[in-house]
């Protein structure tokens, strides 16, 4: 089955707000998690990412939490912008590489003018 | 330098048929995996190659077969194809190593089957 979900299948927020869309995963012995982002027509593009031995990373206006004692991930984008808008989906890899990811369903991220 | 490439974007075949898809990793990059993407099941995980070699399989029938050539690029082959193969393939290379994490993504081939 799916071990990792996604909260909300749409967000959608007011052009520069932030934006927060949440991840939880079911598998303790995940060790790495990755947010990427696809927009229409695209393969998944990668975002940020984090290891188990950390609780949050920051990159250019995103923001990555974890919480190992309740399983949740969650991506946080500041200041949004139209480019934005697109599907997010957490992912994670207990084994290092490409391989195995297990991905959540995705969100919609719509970015209101 | 070059994304990962993906070939052809798209293709229409009629069940029953086979077809073959292709992947070229970035250049250094050792690790191939392929990935299905539909709506109702979004990304799930086909398999990995190394090096020529399988390293990880996911949950799908035996119909669903891959292999990687010396210069990385890499092939998957549906056989035997059934409508709910209809779907966005997408390949994803890395360097491979167990730090080596970041996955890069191609833009997939919308497979159809009617």
């Amino acid at each position: 089955g799916e071990s990792v979900g996604l909260h909300l299948p749409t967000l959608s927020v007011q052009e520069g707000d932030n934006s927060i869309i949440n991840c939880a995963y079911s598998n303790s012995a995940s060790d790495y998690f990755i947010w990427y982002k696809q927009e229409s027509g695209k393969g998944p593009q990668f975002i940020i990412d984090i290891r188990s031995n950390m609780d949050k990373r920051q990159g250019q206006r995103v923001t990555v939490l974890l919480n190992k004692t309740v399983k949740h991930l969650s991506l946080q984008i500041a200041a949004t912008q139209p480019g934005d808008s697109a599907v997010y989906f957490c992912a994670e890899n207990t084994g290092g590489g490409a391989d195995g990811l297990t991905f959540g369903k995705g969100t919609h991220l719509i970015i209101q003018p | 330098k070059a994304g990962v490439t993906q070939t052809p974007r798209y293709l229409i075949k009629t069940r029953g048929q086979q077809v073959t898809l292709s992947c070229s990793p970035i250049s250094g990059h050792r690790s191939v995996s392929w990935y299905q993407q539909t709506p109702g099941q979004g990304l799930q995980f086909l398999f990995e190659y190394f090096s020529e070699t399988q390293r990880n399989k996911g949950n799908f029938p035996g119909r669903f077969s891959g292999r990687q050539f010396s210069n990385s690029r890499s092939e998957m082959n549906v056989s035997t194809l059934e409508l709910g193969d209809s779907a966005l393939y997408l390949c994803a290379s890395s360097l491979g190593g167990v730090s080596d994490t970041e996955a890069f993504f191609g833009q997939g081939t919308r497979l159809t089957v009617v």
